[in-house]
């Protein structure tokens, strides 16, 4: 079985810009998980979809977004880019059984400059 | 709300001495724990959960954690480390969302 990927790997964009990056979730998984991992930080979690609906959002503003597809892969959209976006951003899908564990893929690494 | 706190930022250890890294959760409910690590430049793979059976967990490369729920801790433990086991070291707590809340991470580094 497939695991997660993410695309692109590495990304360079200017302020204001915005970005989409994309997420394919591992096989049989139905929901995806977005998390921000700046430097030398933990992952915090952006939001949840399951199912193509979002279930469940973090402390981040409108400006992240996002989208699950029939096939249960993901994008991420973040619009007017800021020097505090870069950052590791991480994808994570599972099975909806409560509590299993999250696969994740090997992130995109965003430079906002 | 959950919450996670991680014990020393950066822990050297000499190869083949113990590893110990320290955890401390925050949660109204029972929890469920997660360890996870990170090597550069790349994601997160999990090393080991606990979801509310044995308390003494066992995970992959030879490390296991214990559930004290007393000390409100999940402390990770490797009884021989390797120099592969360099790497960035995450403990979690999971809502009943699915939601991971991570701690600030810690840094292993192991010393030939």
């Amino acid at each position: 079985e497939t695991g997660v990927t993410q695309s692109p790997t590495h990304l360079i964009k200017t302020r204001g810009q915005q970005v989409t990056l994309r997420c394919s979730s591992q096989s049989g998984h139905n929901t995806v998980s977005w998390y921000q991992q700046a430097l030398g930080q933990g992952p915090q979690f952006i939001f949840q979809y399951y199912r193509e609906e979002e279930n469940g959002r973090g402390n981040f503003p409108p400006r992240f977004s996002g989208l699950q597809f029939p096939n249960y892969s993901s994008e991420l959209n973040v619009n007017a880019l800021e020097l505090d976006d870069s950052a590791l951003y991480l994808c994570a899908s599972r099975t909806d059984t409560v509590n299993t564990e999250a696969f994740f893929g090997q992130g995109t690494r965003l430079t906002v400059v | 709300a959950q919450s996670v706190t991680q014990l020393g930022s950066h822990v050297s250890v000499s190869e083949g001495a113990l590893v110990l890294l320290r955890c401390n959760y925050s949660s109204s409910v029972p929890p469920y724990l997660f360890w996870y690590v990170q090597y550069p430049n790349q994601g997160l793979q999990l090393l080991l959960k606990y979801t509310s059976a044995a308390t003494l967990v066992k995970g992959i490369n030879g490390f296991e954690a214990e559930f004290k729920k007393s000390e409100t801790s999940f402390h990770l433990t490797k009884p021989s480390a390797h120099m592969s086991d360099a790497a960035e070291y995450f403990c979690a707590v999971s809502e009943h969302t699915g939601k991971l809340i991570f701690g600030q991470g810690t840094t292993l580094q192991v010393k030939p």
